[in-house]
């Protein structure tokens, strides 16, 4: 069975640009939620989707979002971007987020923002 | 504010001794706790978990201790070996509240010595 796939491994944008990061889901898991990890702040939870609408979000500026398609493959966007959010964004999936379901992380986007 | 801590950035053990990683929570909601490993350039996995209705689980080299009353849980391993070498991370949720996500702190990183 495929694990996480996140897509793509690097990127490196400028302020001001945007971005968008796409994650597909272990077939058969319906829900995905998004981390950013840094080096100071460890994994931050950024939001989480089942079934196409967003259950939950993190403490993230509106320059974040996030939306799931009808396959559950997922997207990410991060608009006017800052130098801080460089970061490795990993996206995780799980069969439907009920009570104790442990997350399947992928590797994850190294994003740089220069 | 942090709810999960984990106080110690890193840990340096020597082969086949025992490894203790500490975590402390402020949250008393809290009824789930995991920990994940993360090695370089990887997607955290999910390595144990625990119930706030129990006080011990125990997989192979890994136990895992809650103490509630302290708001502290612990990973112990034994023996370590050099594979163990990795960040690991402690996440809290309460599953039954209104979070619905995962609260990770900011990773330990062990090192096991040959």
């Amino acid at each position: 069975k495929a694990g996480v796939t996140q897509t793509p491994r690097y990127l490196i944008k400028t302020r001001g640009q945007q971005v968008t990061l796409s994650c597909s889901p272990i077939s058969g898991h319906r829900s995905v939620s998004w981390y950013q990890q840094t080096p100071g702040q460890g994994l931050q939870f950024l939001f989480e989707y089942f079934s196409e609408t967003q259950r939950n979000k993190g403490n993230f500026p509106g320059r974040f979002s996030g939306r799931q398609f009808s396959n559950s493959r997922s997207e990410m966007n991060v608009s006017t971007l800052e130098l801080g959010d460089s970061a490795l964004y990993l996206c995780a999936s799980s069969i439907s987020r009920a009570t104790n379901e442990k997350l399947f992380f992928g590797s994850g986007t190294q994003l740089s923002v220069l | 504010d942090q709810q999960v801590k984990q106080n110690s950035p890193s840990l340096s053990v020597q082969e086949g001794r025992i490894s203790i990683l500490n975590c402390d929570y402020t949250n008393s909601m809290f009824d789930y706790f995991l920990w994940y490993k993360k090695y370089p350039a990887e997607g955290p996995t999910f390595l144990i978990s625990i119930s706030s209705i129990k006080d011990k689980n125990e997989d192979g080299r890994f136990t895992v201790f809650l103490n509630k009353s302290a708001k502290h849980l612990s990973l112990h391993i034994v023996p370590s070996q050099p594979g163990d070498s990795a960040v690991y991370f402690c996440a809290a949720s309460d599953y039954g509240g209104s979070q619905g996500n995962l609260i990770f702190g900011k990773g330990t990183k062990l090192s096991v010595k040959p």
